[in-house]
């Protein structure tokens, strides 16, 4: 039973323009949300985060918008760059627990 | 970055072999966590522990074992290797901080059971 949900596996983005990446959640105990980056053969590295406490997070060019009512969350990266073609991975804490669980991903493609 | 290594970085093993992946952190921090990741699936919590010899089951942890003796070391242990258990396997580490949330991660280790 997924609890983090990422429905878009892949994304196709024209460079210079905005990139929205969706994520849902069912656990109403998660209190704080996270945004991932990967690229291929790397180990995922920490881009943004958000606490439930907050419905809104920015750091440069991310911004993460949370929607507590909804259960859901968006990051959005403006302007695209060539180098934000990676897979993207959302993920949550349940407060009080030691463990970060994950979305399975999606995949963008920042287009030339 | 981080100073986190994973140990082998490849490894090719054959069914029912046992094999150890092993964890290395030079930063002292105290949770250390253990995720594969596998095409359709994303990453998935196998093991993590919250100090030494302190451990606990994560999502998908049915065939793995794992270890702490020492604060800057987390084996993960396939008792007998099955090819459902090729995958990558990364290791993340995060500190004393509350919340714990932000993980760092390993560059990986390339599994393959034949």
């Amino acid at each position: 039973d997924q609890q983090v949900k990422q429905n878009s596996p892949s994304l196709s983005v024209q460079e210079g323009r905005i990139s929205i990446l969706n994520c849902d959640y069912t656990n109403s105990m998660f209190d704080y949300f996270l945004w991932y980056k990967k690229y291929p053969a790397e180990g995922p590295t920490f881009l943004i985060s958000i606490s439930s406490i907050k419905d809104k997070n920015e750091d440069g060019r991310f911004t993460v918008f949370l929607n507590k009512s909804a259960k859901h969350l968006s990051l959005h990266i403006v302007p695209s760059q060539p180098g934000d073609s990676a897979v993207y991975f959302c993920a949550a804490r349940e407060k009080g627990d030691d463990k970060i669980i994950f979305g399975k991903g999606t995949r963008l493609h920042i287009l030339p | 970055d981080a100073g986190i290594t994973q140990s082998p970085r490849h490894k090719v093993t054959e069914t029912g072999t046992p094999v150890t992946l092993r964890c290395h952190q030079t930063e002292n921090h105290r949770y250390m966590y253990w995720y594969r990741q596998d095409p359709g699936h994303g990453l998935r919590l196998i093991h993590y522990s919250y100090g030494v010899k302190d451990t606990d089951k994560g999502e998908v942890s049915d065939g793995y074992s794992v270890s702490r003796s020492k604060t800057e070391d987390f084996l993960l242990t396939l008792e007998s290797a099955t090819s459902s258990q090729t995958s990558v396997y990364f290791c993340a580490i995060s500190g004393d901080q509350l919340p714990n949330e932000k993980l760092f991660f390993g560059s990986g280790t390339q599994l393959s059971v034949l």
